[in-house]
């Protein structure tokens, strides 16, 4: 069949609320969870991680919380900004995956909307 | 302090040409990484170094991609000869203990790549 191209969940929300981002990871020998935000034209910048003997953690105006039983990863933003528009991404750490340390697999990201 | 300095940030090369992309890591970093972005594949790590040598290559997509870092504050990718699907986002970066000690990774701006 002919190939597609990637087109990204997106999530649309009003300037003020609150946003949530999900991440499904497929490796239940991950113990190491980053959330990644990538704006137009730049870097992925780190946001925030958890380790997988934790279930929340919260920094400033996110959290990010961790179901290690239904392996999923979710991300908290309060009182989104224009400024949090955004792809967003988790990462997971898969350590000796493949004879390899140190090898972040990235999901496809999610890109969010901020409506002012 | 700067970040993952990348160079050149835009080029427009003619298929069969030869590539090279640079990378000066953070000072005091350890681990290097070549990422490559696109939309069909997402973010895919092609190889990382530790202490300037290469550990995993297992991401280059085939023998006309070629990675050096011959000193701790300086890292090459070529691609030659150059071929239109290799057109992408190549994504420089590094970090102090690798991704599995809570260290994060932090990227460079991206060095934007187009065959034609």
């Amino acid at each position: 069949g002919e190939n597609v191209g990637l087109h990204l969940p997106t999530l649309s929300v009003q300037e003020g609320d609150n946003s949530i981002i999900n991440c499904a990871y497929s490796n239940s020998a991950s113990d190491y969870f980053i959330w990644y935000k990538q704006e137009s034209g730049k870097g992925p910048q780190f946001i925030i991680d958890i380790r997988s003997n934790m279930d929340k953690r919260q920094g400033q105006r996110v959290t990010v919380l961790l179901n290690k039983t239904v392996k999923h990863l979710s991300l908290q933003i309060a009182a989104t900004q224009p400024g949090d528009s955004a792809v967003y991404f988790c990462a997971e750490n898969r350590e000796n995956y493949g004879g390899s340390q140190g090898n972040l697999i990235f999901g496809k990201g999610t890109k969010l909307s901020v409506k002012p | 302090d700067a970040g993952v300095i990348q160079s050149p940030r835009h080029e427009v090369t003619e298929m069969g040409q030869e590539v090279t992309l640079r990378c000066k890591p953070i000072s005091g970093h350890d681990y290097l990484f070549w990422y490559r972005q696109t939309m069909m594949r997402g973010l895919e790590l092609l190889i990382y170094f530790n202490n300037n040598v290469p550990i995993d290559d297992s991401g280059m997509p085939e023998d006309r991609f070629s990675a050096k870092m011959p000193n701790a504050s300086f890292s090459t990718l070529k691609i030659q000869p150059s071929e239109p699907r290799d057109s992408a986002v190549y994504f420089c970066a590094s970090s102090s203990t690798g991704t599995g000690d809570g260290n994060t990774i932090y990227f460079g701006e991206g060095s934007w790549l187009t065959v034609v």
